[in-house]
């Protein structure tokens, strides 16, 4: 079975612009979170989705939404991009909302902001 | 101060030697998670623990939480564990927190 997939791999994108960043869970996961990793540092919680419902969000400005998707798909948009957004943004699954359960984490994409 | 405190920051040991990775959190949790990051990004959940004791292979994860406190060991290192071990804990509401990593190289 596939893991959890993101996309793209790889993103360059230039101040003020906007992005999209998609996840695939698990399939038969319902559960979705979006984490932000900055070079040299733990990975930090931007959002939970659980049934296509925002369940958690960490403390990241307006800028960042998420939504999730009939399938359990989701994307991250982030707005007005600052040169701070650059890191690497994680998505991971679990079969229902608790965060009690191992969570499957995707491969991650790696954002640059120039 | 950070709610969840790893040490060392970086650990370099030789190949066959006993390692153990510390993590400390200031909360009350639900769960504890050691995770694995290799160069690249991808994340391995290693273990999730509540209290005890689990094993799988050559990996040990203990957790007190009456100390708030939870380690990881590896036995018989190898170069291929060489990675980043993120201790994460979930403590209330929907979100986990993370620890800042340990990098693990082990040398052959």
């Amino acid at each position: 079975d596939a893991g959890v997939t993101q996309s793209p791999t790889h993103l360059i994108k230039t101040r003020g612009q906007h992005v999209t960043l998609r996840c695939s869970p698990i399939s038969g996961h319902k559960s979705v979170s979006w984490y932000q990793q900055v070079l040299g540092q733990g990975p930090q919680f931007i959002f939970q989705y659980y049934e296509k419902e925002e369940r958690g969000r960490g403390n990241f400005p307006d800028r960042f939404s998420a939504r999730q998707f009939p399938n359990y798909s989701s994307e991250l948009n982030v707005n007005a991009l600052l040169l701070g957004d650059s890191a690497l943004y994680l998505c991971a699954s679990t079969p229902q909302g608790g965060l009690s359960v191992e969570q499957y984490f995707g491969p991650g994409t790696r954002l640059t902001v120039t | 101060k950070n709610e969840v405190e790893q040490s060392p920051q970086n650990l370099t040991a030789q190949e066959g030697e006993f390692i153990t990775i510390n993590c400390s959190y200031s909360v009350g949790i639900s769960a504890l998670h050691w995770l694995q990051q290799h160069p690249g990004g991808g994340i391995v959940s290693l273990f999730m623990l509540s209290s005890g004791k689990k094993k799988h292979g050559r990996l040990i994860a203990t957790i007190n939480i009456q100390e708030k406190h939870s380690s990881l060991h590896i036995t018989a290192s190898h170069p291929r564990d060489s990675a980043v071990y993120i201790c994460a804990v979930k403590a209330s509401g929907s979100r986990l927190t993370f620890g800042e990593g340990t990098q693990l190289t082990v040398n052959p």
